[in-house]
């Protein structure tokens, strides 16, 4: 069975400041990991992805994510937040022999001004 | 290409009442999932369709049921709707060639609420 953690369900910053959302992963196989993106009232688009390739992942909007086996996380981080970058994220897991991912609850990143 | 195309938008029903989402992708994917999203619940599986012609229960599959039309379409009937089931309902699109890596592309999901 595989399950996702994200601690914090809101997560604040203030413009310019760093991002920092915190996801951590449960499996009996080694993970793929996945952090999407919902801005309002859209659906999900991908923001990165880990896939047994190199553990520090680069995503669009200049957000990335590093593997780390030992911890069993996969955080969310961007040096310098934009108010565009207000929108809820959402951490997933799957494996090599799953047809499915496990989505974490999400965390809704507030930023302001 | 439109990606994956989701109808109605937005829907009211009444307890008892039927109706049935629709779901097309014109990528050429294999696979389509269908999924349920709820305030503090995250995104929870509802069906999903491996390849055309197959159909499985994901995490909360009571009081719906799906039918994989042809590799294009995938839909989903609420037989008898209950206030339980008002949510946002997302379909999703995969190619599943690699073994669990490739990117689920999202549709821009339906609002229902059932009264």
């Amino acid at each position: 069975a595989q399950s996702v953690t994200q601690l914090g369900s809101h997560v604040s910053v203030s413009e310019g400041a760093l991002v920092l959302l915190r996801c951590n992963y449960s499996s009996s196989v080694p993970p793929y990991l996945f952090w999407y993106v919902q801005y309002p009232n859209q659906g999900l688009q991908l923001l990165l992805k880990y896939t047994s390739a190199a553990t520090l992942v680069k995503g669009i909007n200049g957000f990335e994510a590093e593997f780390k086996k030992s911890e069993t996380s996969f955080h969310l981080t961007k040096p310098s937040a934009h108010m565009s970058d207000a929108a809820e994220y959402f951490c997933a897991v799957t494996a090599t022999g799953y047809s499915t991912l496990t989505f974490g609850k999400g965390t809704m990143l507030l930023v302001s001004p | 290409n439109a990606g994956v195309t989701q109808t109605p938008k937005f829907q009211v029903l009444k307890t008892g009442q039927s109706m049935t989402l629709q779901c097309a992708q014109d990528m050429n994917h294999n696979s389509m999932y269908w999924y349920r999203q709820d305030p503090g619940m995250g995104l929870r599986l509802i069906y999903y369709s491996a390849s055309e012609g197959t159909t499985d229960k994901g995490e909360v599959p009571n009081g719906y049921n799906v039918s994989r039309l042809n590799k294009r379409e995938f839909s989903l009937r609420l037989e008898s709707a209950a206030p339980s089931q008002t949510s946002v309902y997302f379909c999703a699109s995969t190619q599943a060639r690699t073994g669990g890596t490739d990117t689920q592309y999202f549709g821009p999901g339906t609002r229902l609420t059932v009264l």
